[in-house]
């Protein structure tokens, strides 16, 4: 069990808009930056988001991060066959098992 | 640009001890913080443990009784060392490097898969 709450999974069709929300608490998310990761099958995590909502040199602006209170959103425009990964959210989390945790992921697929 | 690159042993044997290597080439090993974070097949990720270069330590609360991580400045090194290992460690383990204020993994290795098995 995760200690951030990701959907298992998400999708939608070539060129539109999805959403990937990251669920925490108090000693996490709302009180520590967000970060985002991109897997792509068989590869390593690539960060995509940092900060809650800047972008690493080489990530396109057609990726976005925002943070309220105890949630996080990872937004996708302009989907691309691909951008079909499984992606993460992380962050700092400060309660008893003080050390940076992650999301379950979700696996985004490009219909 | 900084690369990082896991070695060891794919396979190893239950009750023995896990041991990994991360090299990091083509950048400074200094001011930053390197960790292993490991990935059970077709699940997430999970953090292990990190060391600053001058040798401070942090460790996941669940595996801190089994895990040792090491730094070796003179070779641009860092290991890990997962004592009683069983078949649950069985993963792919990746080093990274993390940005400590915002707690950011942002260069990866290319990860290492370790099984566990007699």
């Amino acid at each position: 069990q995760s200690v951030l709450t990701q959907p298992p999974s998400v999708s939608a069709a070539p060129g539109q808009k999805v959403t990937i929300s990251c669920s925490g608490s108090s000693s996490n998310i709302e009180n520590n930056y967000v970060s985002w990761y991109q897997q792509l099958p068989g590869t390593a995590p690539k960060l995509l988001i940092y900060d809650n909502n800047k972008r690493p040199s080489g990530i396109p602006d057609r990726f976005s991060g925002s943070k309220s209170g105890t949630s996080a959103t990872l937004g996708i425009t302009g989907l691309q066959t691909g951008d079909e990964a499984d992606y993460y959210c992380g962050t700092w989390d400060s309660s008893l098992s003080a050390g940076p945790v992650f999301g379950g992921g979700t696996k985004l697929t490009v219909l | 640009q900084v690369q990082l690159q896991e070695s060891g042993p794919g396979l190893v044997k239950p009750s023995e001890t896990l041991s990994l290597t991360c090299t990091v080439s083509g950048g400074s090993f200094s001011s930053y913080y390197w960790s292993w974070i490991r990935q059970p097949p077709g699940k997430g990720l999970e953090w292990i443990a990190y060391i600053h270069y001058t040798g401070s330590t942090n460790y996941n609360p669940s595996l801190k009784s089994r895990v040792t991580i090491s730094v070796d400045t003179s070779k641009n090194q860092f290991s890990l060392k997962l004592n009683s290992v069983i078949a649950a460690d069985t993963a792919v383990y990746y080093c990274a490097r993390r940005i400590g204020p915002s707690d950011v993994f942002d260069i990866w290795g290319q990860g290492t898969m370790v099984t566990v098995s007699s």
